[in-house]
């Protein structure tokens, strides 16, 4: 079993739809993220969270809105998405807690298809 | 702005051979770098990483090399195999922040 879990895999949604991506880390890490990955982009940051608090600013439309409740969860609410939104959303976890983070260790990711 | 860049989206090795991925980053505050291979339908998975104060780090069957004067990164797999076949990746990291850069990925093929 991978040490970040993804669910679900898969994910067809309308656009006006209302749904949620959860990601669970068995390491012990106190640090987590949201990335998405596109055709031909590299990963893109969403969202930091150190010791359940946001870190790193970065401009994502507010029709994503992500929520950790503990150190060992993240999950990724989605609103009213748009097609281009259709993508594989990583969710990562590292040591965290402070500089040195060390390396990103990855879940199989969420793919998700805005209709 | 900050980039992290891959020179050959898709690289073509026979089986045995070595392989050399290569990355160009940008960004001279990054203390930290990563080597990433993704298989299909699955998340990347780590292989090897490096900090700046090391010029060279080996793994089994991959090395790492930093040049830190032409900012740049590779990946170097010895006796390439039909499992190495995948999208790699580097990133980098600005020392004291979460803010994993990521390049496009370069295509390993190996060839039968």
């Amino acid at each position: 079993e991978t040490g970040v879990t993804q669910t679900p895999r898969h994910l067809v949604m309308g656009m006006t739809n209302k749904k949620s991506l959860k990601c669970e880390q068995h390491l012990g890490h106190n640090a987590m993220y949201w990335y998405k990955q596109s055709a031909k982009k590299p990963l893109e940051l969403m969202f930091v969270y150190s010791l359940e608090e946001r870190v790193e600013n970065n401009s994502v439309p507010s029709r994503f809105s992500p929520e950790c409740p503990n150190s060992s969860h993240l999950f990724l609410h989605l609103h009213t998405l748009q097609p281009e939104d259709s993508a594989l959303y990583l969710c990562a976890s590292s040591l965290g807690g402070g500089a040195d983070t060390g390396e990103l260790f990855f879940g199989e990711g969420s793919r998700l298809t805005v209709l | 702005g900050e980039s992290v860049g891959l020179h050959l989206p898709t690289l073509s090795v026979q089986e045995g051979d070595n392989s050399i991925i290569n990355c160009a980053y940008s960004n001279s505050a990054s203390d930290y770098f990563i080597w990433y291979k993704q298989e299909s339908g699955k998340g990347p998975q780590f292989i090897i990483d490096i900090r700046s104060n090391m010029d060279k780090r080996q793994g089994q069957r991959v090395t790492v090399l930093l040049n830190k004067t032409v900012k740049h990164l590779s990946l170097q797999i010895a006796a390439t195999q039909p499992g190495d076949s995948a999208v790699y990746f580097c990133a980098e990291k600005p020392s004291g922040t979460y803010k994993y850069i990521f390049g496009t990925g370069t295509r390993l093929k190996v060839l039968a």
